[in-house]
């Protein structure tokens, strides 16, 4: 039983197309993630909400907009791919005692 | 803001011997301090983490970290590393009271057999 599930796990798809990816947790938790792992690996935090609450918003080009319909769902959409947006996007969420669990990540690719 | 530095891109060591990998934080407050290790592929797993209390932490898999606040260090260790080691490992920082947790760039280690 997957704890944080991400769909879906690949994207291939032309400039200017919009996207979305879905992200949902099992584990009751409040407060989930997104950040994006670029080609050298490096980690960068995007967005995060508090059961539903936008809390963090980096600074990220609002083609990029979150949304969480309830605490155990948080999408990310895309407007107008880039090629700069070609990445693994992470989903995760925070436990109790602060450790993140993450998704399995979903791999856009914008040619 | 806080910060976290991972200064090794690569770490070579062989199998049996004890392993380190280097993390340096940087926070305004107190720190709650994350090791994780990310496979091919694959989503970061979580191994370990410092919040209060004991310096030394102890994880999954055998590994541990001491937290030393004079060097503002939280090093990853293992006694005695196995080629099943080999991977990508990250440390992240919290500040205590913020919902920011940022990663290290990482370190890829390489246990040869």
């Amino acid at each position: 039983d997957t704890a944080v599930s991400q769909t879906p796990k690949y994207l291939v798809t032309q400039m200017g197309n919009d996207k979305s990816i879905k992200c949902e947790q099992n584990l009751g938790h409040d407060t989930m993630y997104w950040y994006k792992q670029d080609s050298k690996k490096f980690l960068k935090i995007m967005f995060s909400y508090n059961n539903k609450e936008l809390i963090i918003n980096e600074t990220v080009p609002n083609r990029f907009s979150p949304k969480s319909p309830d605490k155990a769902h948080l999408n990310l959409h895309i407007n107008s791919l880039e090629l700069g947006d070609s990445a693994v996007y992470f989903c995760a969420s925070r436990g109790k005692t602060g450790e993140l669990f993450f998704g399995e990540g979903s791999r856009l690719t914008v040619l | 803001a806080q910060s976290v530095a991972q200064p090794e891109d690569q770490v070579n060591v062989a199998e049996g011997n004890p392993l380190t990998v280097k993390c340096t934080y940087s926070v305004s407050g107190n720190p709650y301090l994350f090791w994780y290790v990310q496979y091919p592929n694959r989503g970061l797993q979580f191994l370990l983490k410092y919040i209060t209390g004991d310096n030394l932490v102890k994880g999954s898999y055998g590994f541990e970290a001491e937290f030393n606040k004079s060097q503002t260090s939280f090093h990853l260790k293992k006694p005695s590393a196995l080629v099943s080691d080999s991977a990508l490992y990250f440390c992240a920082v919290r500040d205590k009271g913020d919902d920011k947790i940022i990663f290290g760039k990482g370190t890829r280690l390489h246990i040869l057999p």
